[in-house]
């Protein structure tokens, strides 16, 4: 069983939907939850860091976690054709330890 | 906002050839990391770094490969003797010390390819 799932995609939706992206995840040592988002030929750019289980909001952003079923979430609200790119979602057990990614999710916002 | 950066953005290197790849990370960040992700697949860990010494290293990270923090500043990921598979996107990345949130952030990678 690979450690991090993720539905690679792609995912279109239309201008001003909702995003909803999720991974699962075997390993319950990881503590430390992240989303990235990586556009063509660039770096994983953080969008969301999160500790533990619970909800974090910033602007369109909602991530969740829930540990005890070890699956993870962002929705993106009011999506627009900027928010496409892919969506890595990573985490670790430690706060400064080695990140294990999904695969990446290509997400596509059409206008 | 800082930002980690990293040199040069594409290297073309011939096989057998020792490569060293370039970053400088955020300024107040104390933790730094390699990872690679080849292309269609997931970003892999390669190797941790604080305190002058590897934290940790993954299996791919053999004798092939070398870091070093040569100044205040930089930090080098040394390949010794390229191979094909080490084509790759190469991605740096630093995180803080501390207490509270200490995300790693990342680079925008140095583009590998061995010939």
């Amino acid at each position: 069983q690979k450690e991090v799932e993720q539905d690679p995609g792609p995912l279109s939706v239309p201008e001003g939907a909702i995003v909803s992206l999720n991974c699962t995840y075997s390993n319950s040592a990881f503590q430390y939850f992240m989303w990235y988002r990586q556009y063509s030929r660039k770096g994983p750019e953080l969008l969301m860091y999160t500790y533990s289980s619970g909800n974090k909001e910033d602007g369109r952003f909602t991530a969740q976690v829930d540990k005890s079923s070890k699956y993870i979430s962002l929705f993106i609200r009011d999506s627009q054709p900027s928010d496409s790119a892919t969506y890595l979602c990573a985490m670790s057990a430690d706060s400064w330890g080695k990140l294990q990614f999904g695969a990446g999710t290509q997400v596509v916002v059409t206008p | 906002e800082p930002e980690v950066t990293q040199t040069p953005s594409h290297q073309v290197t011939q096989m057998g050839q020792e490569v060293i790849l370039r970053c400088v990370p955020i300024s107040n960040h104390l933790y730094f990391y390699w990872y690679r992700q080849i292309l269609g697949q997931k970003v892999e860990f390669l190797v941790s770094f604080y305190n002058n010494e590897i934290s940790e290293k993954s299996e791919i990270f053999d004798d092939q490969f070398s870091v070093e923090r040569p100044d205040g500043s930089n930090f080098t990921l040394k390949i010794r003797s390229t191979k094909l598979e080490d084509s790759a996107m190469y991605f740096c990345a630093s995180s803080p010390v501390g207490t509270g949130d200490q995300p790693q952030h990342f680079g925008d990678g140095t583009r590998l390819s061995i010939l």
